[in-house]
């Protein structure tokens, strides 16, 4: 069945660093991808998406690509800050195609260093 | 504009009690959906509802969980005679319907602790 794998964490950076989180998936069909972060005690809020093969998404400096042809979704930031140690969850949707049914890789913790 | 809005946002009960879980979507929203985070795991699909309907439950367990979404007020997701495997976070999302993108929202969770 379709799932999302995300590279191991946590991911520990200086401030300013690049960041790189990958994701894979397996999927049938042409699933939209989202990359989610959460902060400590916090929600899941959408960083970004795309919803099909070359789409980039951006928000606050984070982007990624969808790539058919490597099934990856990698979420790369070109310096980041403390503020920014988060969980960050990849995610592509399935079922029929107006649903919010999502699958969840299993997040990977940034912590970011002053 | 307010967001997904859950209550209570933490909740203990002792194992055998029930649970209560509420989420009112954001105004203009009429599509449900709830997931389960377990402690350090990716959130897993548990349900799916528009108002009065289950569209999707595939992700609900067999026995003791139950959800519904009614014409006025909250969802509800009830759990009956919680065991201490519950102990999770339970994020409540909501999506307009017509949801381009399948983009939906999440609300700040609601964490169950049994003792």
């Amino acid at each position: 069945g379709d799932s999302v794998t995300q590279m191991e964490g946590p991911v520990t950076l200086s401030e300013e660093a690049f960041l790189t989180i990958n994701c894979t998936y397996t999927a049938t069909g042409y699933p939209s991808l989202f990359w989610y972060v959460q902060y400590p005690g916090e929600g899941l809020q959408l960083l970004l998406k795309a919803t099909k093969a070359d789409d980039k998404g951006s928000n606050k400096g984070f982007e990624a690509t969808y790539r058919k042809e490597t099934t990856s979704f990698h979420l790369e930031k070109g310096s980041v800050q403390v503020s920014d140690s988060a969980v960050y969850f990849c995610a592509l949707s399935y079922g029929s195609s107006n649903t919010g049914k999502l699958i969840f890789g299993q997040g990977t913790t940034l912590q970011v260093k002053p | 504009n307010a967001g997904v809005m859950q209550n209570p946002r933490h909740l203990v009960r002792r194992r055998g009690q029930e649970a209560r879980l509420r989420c009112s979507p954001m105004k203009g929203h009429s599509h449900v959906y709830w997931y389960r985070q377990l402690p350090e795991e990716g959130l897993k699909f548990m349900v799916y509802l528009q108002k009065e309907n289950i569209i999707d439950e595939s992700g609900m367990p067999k026995e003791r969980f139950s959800a519904e979404f009614p014409k006025e007020g909250p969802s509800i997701l009830r759990i009956q005679q919680v065991v201490r495997g519950d102990s999770a976070a339970y994020f409540c999302a909501s999506s307009p319907a017509d949801s381009s993108g399948n983009t939906i929202y999440f609300g700040e969770g609601s964490w169950l602790t049994v003792v």
